[in-house]
């Protein structure tokens, strides 16, 4: 199955820096790339996704980068804010054994934004 | 519109009882899953439909089942459960079944076996 491994497991930066989370996957296969953030006790949401045939994507202050050839996406946040403290995770869309398709996701990465 | 609920939020068993934790969900979704939450180790996959009357192992399903009877629910019954058990569940479910697209949470179910 796919293994997607995510680095730093904490990152804290002054309010106003950019941060980068960066993820490896195993699977070259893999299609799909979402991220998501989790917010202290609260659900996961999807922040940003992208797909295996676009290199990069930008939503306001968050961007993803894909390197199919490496097998490895980032996470760009710029202009960090107090809200954007939370611990987000990257995932990564693999075949499973029955032949369906399963998310697998990282570890996690704490952020903190330090006012 | 109350998207995926779940039930309880929170419980305590002992080791080697029985306990099934209810999903539902009201935006016909096809696509239901349950993953569990540890720290460090992110969200790992128990089980998931594609469909009512379809369900498929994740990566840890040892220890769990699940039936998918309805469109709207997907329950997770811990048939004899261990203190490994112990997590944060959280049921998803998704629109269409290529596995691409939001996944929408619900609000999480902890539970802490003793």
């Amino acid at each position: 199955g796919e293994n997607v491994e995510q680095h730093p497991s904490t990152l804290s930066v002054q309010e106003g820096d950019s941060a980068v989370i960066k993820c490896t996957y195993s699977d070259s296969a893999s299609n799909y790339f979402p991220w998501y953030k989790q917010e202290l006790g609260k659900r996961p949401q999807l922040i940003i996704d992208i797909r295996s045939n676009v290199g990069e994507k930008k939503d306001q202050r968050i961007a993803v980068t894909l390197n199919k050839t490496a097998k490895h996406f980032s996470l760009h946040i710029t202009e960090t804010q107090p809200e954007d403290s939370a611990v987000y995770f990257c995932a990564a869309s693999s075949f499973e054994g029955t032949g369906r398709r399963a998310l697998t996701f990282g570890s996690g990465t704490r952020l903190q934004v330090q006012p | 519109n109350a998207g995926v609920t779940q039930t309880p939020k929170f419980q305590v068993l002992k080791t080697g009882q029985s306990m099934t934790l209810q999903c539902a969900q009201d935006m016909n979704h096809e696509y239901m899953s349950w993953y569990r939450q540890d720290p460090g180790m992110g969200l790992r996959l128990i089980h998931y439909s594609v469909g009512a009357g379809i369900t498929d192992q994740g990566e840890v399903p040892n220890g769990y089942n699940v039936s998918r009877s309805t469109t709207e629910d997907f329950p997770l019954r811990l048939l004899s459960a261990a203190p490994s058990q112990t997590s944060v569940y959280f049921c998803a479910t998704r629109a269409g079944t290529v596995n691409t697209g939001e996944l929408f949470f619900g609000e999480g179910s902890r539970l802490t076996v003793l």
